[in-house]
């Protein structure tokens, strides 16, 4: 199954920094999803951008979708010790009634 | 409250042992699904049912059962065949399957 790779793999910033991470897929998708799980939880959904779609906002959160590159990018701004977590995109693809997540992203947020 | 819940939270098996893990929503979802996620691992789909009395194997169903007999529950037996089973175990639920996903807060199980 298709899935989402996220880059880079770990990042440790001081807080009120910015952070960035990206996604990439393989297949054609109906929409793209980021996910945040913080230790020993459950995932809870970010945002999700749709394939017609260039850009999204929410709050401290913004999302930009390539589907010409097969990208995408999270960008937390002013980031807080309490951003500390993993971040995982998914992807759910045209026809198929699953999503297929990447391997996540920790961020360290350092107060 | 609305939301998806899993019981145990910490799960013990001992070899050879079949174990069942809860998963139950109240948010009306018609879609469910079980992933395994292993240290520093992404997640991987064990089982995901569209409807009640149906469900389709995932990516690693091997050692694995569930039934659907309730829209609102969606249990996980992980069988003695399943020779890895210690990981951490979530369930979700959506609206359908390209929606957002809500998560359980996982159930983590280890074999003694």
């Amino acid at each position: 199954s298709q899935q989402g790779e996220e880059d880079p793999q770990a990042l440790s910033i001081q807080e009120g920094e910015n952070a960035t991470m990206n996604c990439s897929y393989k297949t054609s998708i109906n929409n793209l999803q980021w996910y945040r799980q913080n230790s020993g939880r459950g995932l809870v959904h970010l945002i999700l951008i749709r394939s017609n779609e260039r850009e999204k906002h929410s709050g401290r959160l913004r999302v930009t979708l390539d589907t010409s590159k097969k990208s995408s990018s999270l960008l937390i701004t002013a980031s807080r010790a309490a951003d500390t977590a993993s971040y995982f995109c998914a992807t759910a693809i045209y026809g198929n009634n699953r999503l297929a997540f990447g391997k996540g992203n920790q961020v360290v947020v350092i107060p | 409250d609305g939301g998806i819940t899993q019981s145990p939270k910490y799960l013990f098996r001992k070899e050879g042992q079949n174990v069942t893990l809860s998963c139950e929503q109240n948010l009306n979802h018609d879609a469910m699904y079980w992933y395994r996620q292993d240290p520093g691992q992404g997640l991987r789909l064990i089982y995901y049912s569209q409807i009640v009395n149906d469900f389709q194997k995932g990516d690693i169903a091997e050692g694995y059962s569930v039934s659907r007999e309730k829209k609102e529950s969606f249990p996980l037996t992980v069988t003695s065949a399943q020779k890895n089973p210690t990981a951490f175990y979530l369930c979700a639920s959506s609206m359908g399957g390209t929606a957002e996903a809500f998560f359980g807060q996982g159930t983590r199980l280890t074999v003694v």
